[in-house]
């Protein structure tokens, strides 16, 4: 059983579309998160949600948006893709109380720009 | 700014002998340190961590030890196997409690040969 699971795995997409990419997580958690990995490697966070609501907003473009309809979902869609798009987004999910933060991760979506 | 950095991008060891994976962080706000291990095309999955108030953390075969002094923090593998092969994130967590940010490294991409 998938405790993370993301789709797509990979995106190929042109420039100017706009793509949706999908969360779940099984394991009973009332957080979570997207990271992207660009091409220097440096896992950065982008967003939070708890318990549906929007927690943690790094500067991000507004072109994307996370959508939570419930706890064990964190969509994120992305508007009018642009090259410097191209990376690896990560979600993962933590819970609250964990004294650490530990948080679980997802197998990634490589999304690559044309 | 980087608040988390791993000066090694790669590290070679032959099976059998230690690993000495490290971590610089510069925010002395940081209460807890998590060590992350990624096998290519999958998500990072959780190793070990440790409390800012604590010098040494064992788990097994994984020990982290902490130097707040210097703000170093390091993972000895020991003994290391070939299946220890990938790539090793440091990340800090800074504030909030238990919905505080984790701060990533760069990563060390660690080898060991049989």
């Amino acid at each position: 059983d998938t405790a993370v699971s993301q789709t797509p795995k990979y995106l190929v997409t042109q420039m100017g579309n706009d793509k949706s990419i999908k969360c779940e997580q099984n394991l009973g958690h009332d957080t979570m998160y997207w990271y992207k990995q660009d091409s220097k490697k440096f896992l950065k966070i982008m967003f939070s949600y708890n318990n549906k609501e929007l927690i943690i907003n790094e500067t991000v473009p507004n072109r994307f948006s996370p959508k939570s309809p419930d706890k064990a979902h964190l969509n994120l869609h992305i508007n009018s893709l642009e090259l410097g798009d191209s990376a690896v987004y990560f979600c993962a999910s933590s819970l609250l109380g964990a004294i650490y933060n530990e948080q679980f991760f997802g197998p990634g979506t490589r999304l690559t720009v044309l | 700014d980087q608040q988390v950095k791993q000066n090694s991008p790669s590290l070679s060891v032959q099976e059998g002998r230690i690993s000495i994976l490290n971590c610089d962080y510069t925010n002395s706000m940081f209460d807890y340190f998590l060590w992350y291990k990624k096998y290519p095309a999958e998500g990072p999955t959780f190793l070990i961590s440790i409390s800012s108030i604590k010098d040494k953390n064992e788990d097994g075969r994984f020990t982290v030890f902490l130097n707040k002094s210097a703000k170093h923090l390091s993972l000895h593998i020991v003994p290391s196997q070939p299946g220890d092969s990938a790539v090793y994130f440091c990340a800090a967590k800074y504030g909030g409690g238990s919905q505080g940010n984790l701060i990533f490294g760069k990563g060390t991409k660690l080898s060991v040969k049989p």
